[in-house]
């Protein structure tokens, strides 16, 4: 069964850079995986930040960007405020209209 | 703004069939797009659990097709899902969500979720 792995957690400064991965337990990620990433807060639905690998939703800051960095997909957050402290989620298409999500990531910025 | 809105009981006895409905405003279902259902257990992470489209047509998480059913009532608006035999292993707060298909040509490569509904928390216990 195909893993969608991320980093449990992740720490940044105020006004940093950070990179958050979405790779596979076995294999490499490309753009034919289309991955998407999902914001969430405790208690809220997720918010949709990226689809296509790197492009924004509607009304996403260019703050965030997606890329795919060797070979795995990534979500990079420059200028890092406080109020991006979230779960960070990716999800990888698999074909056959089946979708993955990875295990999330927990950003603290301090 | 496309709005979705879960319901359906917060409490299901195992065993039993846990039914959910989404109810889908400032958009037809009629008019396209596949539409999903994500779970979450209490303090761990997403999960998707399948999605369904206006024809009916759906696709189910390999791991939960055995005990999953959903289905479409596009005059209401609105999609459902039952998930059969129940265990406290399924408490979890259940989202749903619209899924737009990536297309290069006549071939999806591609999916994802844009528009999500606030979640509805449902407890599997005796």
């Amino acid at each position: 069964q195909t893993v969608v792995t991320q980093e449990p957690s992740f720490s940044v400064s105020p006004g940093g850079t950070v990179t958050l991965t979405c790779g596979l337990s076995s294999g490499s990620v490309s753009t034919s995986y289309y991955a998407s990433w999902y914001q969430q807060t405790p208690g809220q639905a997720p918010r949709t930040l990226i689809y296509s690998t790197n492009i924004r939703s509607s009304g996403v800051p260019d703050r965030f960007s997606g890329s795919i960095l060797g070979n795995k997909a990534a979500l990079t957050i420059t200028g890092a405020q406080a109020d991006d402290e979230s779960d960070y989620y990716c999800v990888l298409y698999m074909g056959s209209g089946i979708s993955v999500f990875g295990g999330g990531t927990k950003l603290t910025v301090l | 703004q496309v709005q979705l809105q879960e319901s359906g009981p917060g409490l299901v006895k195992p065993s039993e069939t846990l039914s959910l409905t989404c109810r889908v405003s400032s958009y037809s279902i009629s008019s396209g797009y596949y539409w999903g259902w994500i779970r979450q257990p209490p303090g761990k992470g997403l999960e998707w659990i399948g999605s369904i489209y206006h024809s009916g047509n759906t696709y189910y998480s390999p791991s939960l097709k055995s005990r999953v059913a959903m289905s479409v009532d596009t005059s209401k608006n609105q999609f459902s899902l039952n998930l059969s035999s129940v265990t406290a292993a399924d408490t979890a707060v259940y989202f749903c969500a619209r899924r737009p298909q990536i297309w290069v040509g006549a071939t999806v490569v591609g999916q994802y979720f844009d528009y999500w509904g606030q979640g509805t928390l449902v407890t599997v216990s005796s």
